[in-house]
């Protein structure tokens, strides 16, 4: 069972835009604003959308953006294209038990 | 760009030791960042393994700190991982990555290598 609870599967059609949640805790996301986001297609390695809840790397599309509130962050991707479809697993900083990185589940993201 | 190659063998049995290097070769791993381990098993979520310093300090995923060892050689421009009394749980695609303090900016990874756990 992952630390971070993200849904299974997103979909959305194309021009569409789709959130995606990730929920934590007290100790994790709630905690620090070190929540990234991550992309990844079949047979690929992930690729960084978002750092630190809402900063974009160079070179990725605006229409990814981050966000958080509480204990929960948030994925968002406007203007759906087709090669959005892949996985996306949220990720944060927790200091407990002892400075750590967890991870969520995984959403499965289906352009339709 | 920053180019990340883990290397190691495919197949290790079950109790034996998995070893895996990652080589770094147009950055120099003491310059700064943190040097991490990911895994990912068949179909399943990623998993953060443990981190090290471009100082040495180690950062390990409680779950699995007891088995786990990862160093850097500077020498060879490489980060090595050791995980000891391996079972058909740990066969995943090991990635390795670099990133900031506190797991920030996780932007360059290796493609990842298959390590499975069989006898």
């Amino acid at each position: 069972q992952s630390a971070l609870t993200q849904p299974a599967s997103v979909s959305g059609s194309p021009g569409q835009s789709i959130t995606i949640s990730c929920t934590g805790t007290s100790s994790d996301i709630g905690a620090y604003n070190y929540v990234s986001w991550y992309q990844q297609h079949p047979g690929k390695a992930p690729k960084l959308m978002i750092y630190e809840v809402s900063n974009r790397p160079s070179g990725v599309s605006d229409r990814f953006s981050g966000s958080k509130s509480g204990n929960t962050a948030s994925l968002t991707i406007s203007g759906l294209q087709a090669e959005d479809e892949a996985d996306y697993y949220c990720s944060s900083y927790t200091n407990s038990p002892t400075p750590n990185w967890v991870f969520g589940g995984g959403t499965k993201l289906t352009v339709l | 760009q920053v180019q990340l190659q883990e290397s190691g063998p495919g197949l290790v049995k079950p109790s034996e030791t998995l070893s895996l290097t990652c080589a770094v070769p147009a950055y120099s791993i003491s310059s700064g960042y943190y040097w991490g381990w990911i895994r990912q098993p068949p179909g399943k979520g990623l998993e953060w393994i443990g981190s090290i310093s471009h100082s040495g300090t180690t950062y390990y995923n409680p779950s699995l700190k007891s088995r786990v060892t990862i160093s850097v050689d500077t020498s060879k421009n490489q980060v090595s991982l050791t995980l000891r009394f391996v079972t058909a749980a740990d066969t995943a695609v090991y990635y390795c990555a670099r990133h900031l303090a506190y797991a920030s900016r996780t932007d360059y990874w290796g493609q990842g290598t298959l390590v499975t756990v069989s006898s």
